[in-house]
C-alpha cells in the first residue's frame, strides 16, 4: 500500500514564528488531505489538496502530485495552533479509504 | 460538509467486556469509515460501512472483533468485542462530502480499558 511520511515529527515554536511541514507519499495520488488534531483529539479539516496551492487565512498548503509531495505553511504561529498535524492520501477517485500520514506534532511557545 | 456525532464521547471498561459507539450523520451517505488512533499513533482504518451490505474489514482487524452495523444511510455503530487494555484508543467515524472526496470525521470516542 502507499506510504505517507512527514517531518518533521516534532517541532516547538515561539508564537509568531512560521512553520513550514511536510508530507512525501510513495505512490500518486487523486485526494490529499491536511488536518489538525486539536489536544481534544477532534481532527479539523485544513485543506483538500490533491494538487496545486490553496490558502486560508495564516494557513497555505501546496502540493506537487507529479513530486509526491505536500507542504503546509504555517504563519505568525498562535498557541491555538499547536496539536498534531496528519496529512492523509487515497490513491484513486472513488477509493476513499485515507492513509494517513506519521503526523507532526506542533508545540508554539506563548 | 458534514456534521458527524459520535456517543459516547468517552468510556472507561473493563477488560472482557464490550462498549458500541454510535455514529450519526446529519446527511445520508453511503459510506461510512470507522478509524482507529492508538496512543501517540496515526489514524488506521479499521472498517468501511456500507448501507446493506456487510461492513468491508482491513487487514488486521476481523468482524468478530469490532463488528460494525449499518441500519440506514446516516447512522453506523462499531462494537469493540472482549476488550482487553490494547483497545485503548480513540475510535473515530468519517465520511466524505456530498460534492467532493474531502472526508469528515467525527469527535471520536476515547477509550480507556482497565
Amino acid at each position: 500500500g502507499i506510504q505517507v511520511e512527514q517531518s518533521p515529527p516534532d517541532l516547538i515554536l515561539q508564537e509568531g514564528a512560521n512553520s513550514t511541514l511536510r508530507c512525501n507519499f510513495s505512490d500518486s495520488v487523486n485526494n490529499l488531505q491536511w488536518f489538525h488534531q486539536n489536544p481534544w483529539g477532534q481532527l479539523i479539516n485544513l485543506f483538500y489538496i490533491p494538487s496545486g496551492t490553496k490558502q486560508n487565512g495564516r494557513l497555505s498548503a501546496t502540493t506537487v502530485a507529479t513530486e509526491r509531495y505536500s507542504l503546509l505553511y504555517i504563519s505568525s504561529s498562535q498557541t491555538t495552533d499547536s496539536g498534531v498535524y496528519f496529512c492523509a492520501v487515497a490513491p484513486n477517485f472513488g477509493n476513499e479509504k485515507l492513509t494517513f500520514g506519521t503526523g507532526t506534532r506542533l508545540t508554539i511557545i506563548p | 460538509s458534514a456534521v458527524i456525532s459520535q456517543k459516547p464521547s468517552r468510556d472507561i471498561c473493563q477488560r472482557g467486556t464490550s462498549l458500541t459507539i454510535q455514529c450519526q450523520v446529519d446527511s445520508q451517505v453511503t459510506m461510512m469509515f470507522w478509524y482507529r488512533q492508538q496512543p501517540g499513533q496515526s489514524l488506521t482504518l479499521i472498517a468501511t460501512a456500507n448501507q446493506g451490505s456487510e461492513a468491508t474489514y482491513e487487514s488486521g482487524f476481523v468482524i468478530d472483533k469490532f463488528p460494525i452495523s449499518r441500519p440506514n444511510l446516516t447512522f453506523s455503530t462499531l462494537t469493540v468485542s472482549n476488550m482487553s487494555p490494547e483497545d485503548s484508543s480513540i475510535y473515530l467515524c468519517s465520511v466524505h462530502g456530498t460534492t467532493s472526496y474531502e472526508q469528515y470525521f467525527g469527535p471520536g470516542t476515547r477509550l480507556t480499558v482497565t
